[in-house]
């Protein structure tokens, strides 16, 4: 069955880049999306359709895939992005999480 | 602005079964899938199914055999049964709006908690 996989954490200083990647076969030729929990909170669509940011969400967040890897990135990292962020794609009408990436702002 | 709000028991006991309702306000239901995910404590994201507003259904395989949704469009509801629940079952259960032309979930309600144990 087809799956993706993110590293289980990163560390970015405030006011640097941040990227979070999502793995998986072929990945680049399926959407991918992102969202934001954080603690006590339910998940925020941040990035659908690879990189289309939902209203309200901040121009800081940008999103990309192509080929095995879809990838976030968080530009200007301020301590109110430190969450979980958990990459979706669909396939085989099924829903696919990744197991999440917990982003620390330090 | 559509809002979902989940209901139901918070506590089952194992072999029962788990059963919740999602009602959505703010948008008619009849339109879009309408989606059930859970996340165990302290793990990740597992999508549960998603039905259409007609009543046709999509689950996620590993699910399937225990998993009923459906909808009742005269209510603005739509429900999850999961049959012969385990502890593996206690998770924060939230139901949510998936959109099919982007793949992808837009609204969420805020999650219920429910714990199997006897």
């Amino acid at each position: 069955s087809y799956e993706v996989t993110q590293p289980p954490s990163v560390s970015v200083s405030p006011g640097q880049t941040a990227s979070i990647t999502c793995s998986g076969d072929k990945l680049g030729g399926k959407y991918a999306c992102w969202y934001q929990q954080k603690p006590g909170q339910s998940p925020v669509l941040v990035i659908y359709k690879d990189n289309r940011r939902p209203s309200g969400i901040p121009e800081r967040f940008s999103g990309s895939n192509s080929g095995n890897t879809a990838t976030l990135t968080i530009s200007g990292t301020q301590a109110m992005d430190e969450a979980d962020y958990y990459c979706q794609t669909w396939d085989s009408n099924t829903v696919l999480f990744g197991g999440g990436t917990k982003l620390t702002v330090l | 602005q559509v809002q979902l709000q989940e209901s139901g028991p918070g506590l089952v006991k194992p072999s029962e079964t788990l059963s919740l309702t999602c009602t959505v306000s703010g948008g008619s239901i009849s339109t879009y899938y309408w989606s059930w995910i859970r996340q165990p404590p302290g793990k990740g994201l597992e999508w549960i199914g998603f039905i259409y507003y007609s009543g046709s259904t999509n689950y996620n395989p590993s699910l399937k055999s225990r998993a009923t949704i459906s909808v009742d469009t005269s209510k603005n509801q739509f429900s999850l049964k999961l049959s012969s629940v385990t502890a593996a079952d206690t998770a924060v259960y939230y139901c949510a709006r998936w959109v099919a032309t982007s793949s992808s979930v837009d609204h969420w309600g805020q999650g219920t908690l429910v714990i199997v144990s006897s």
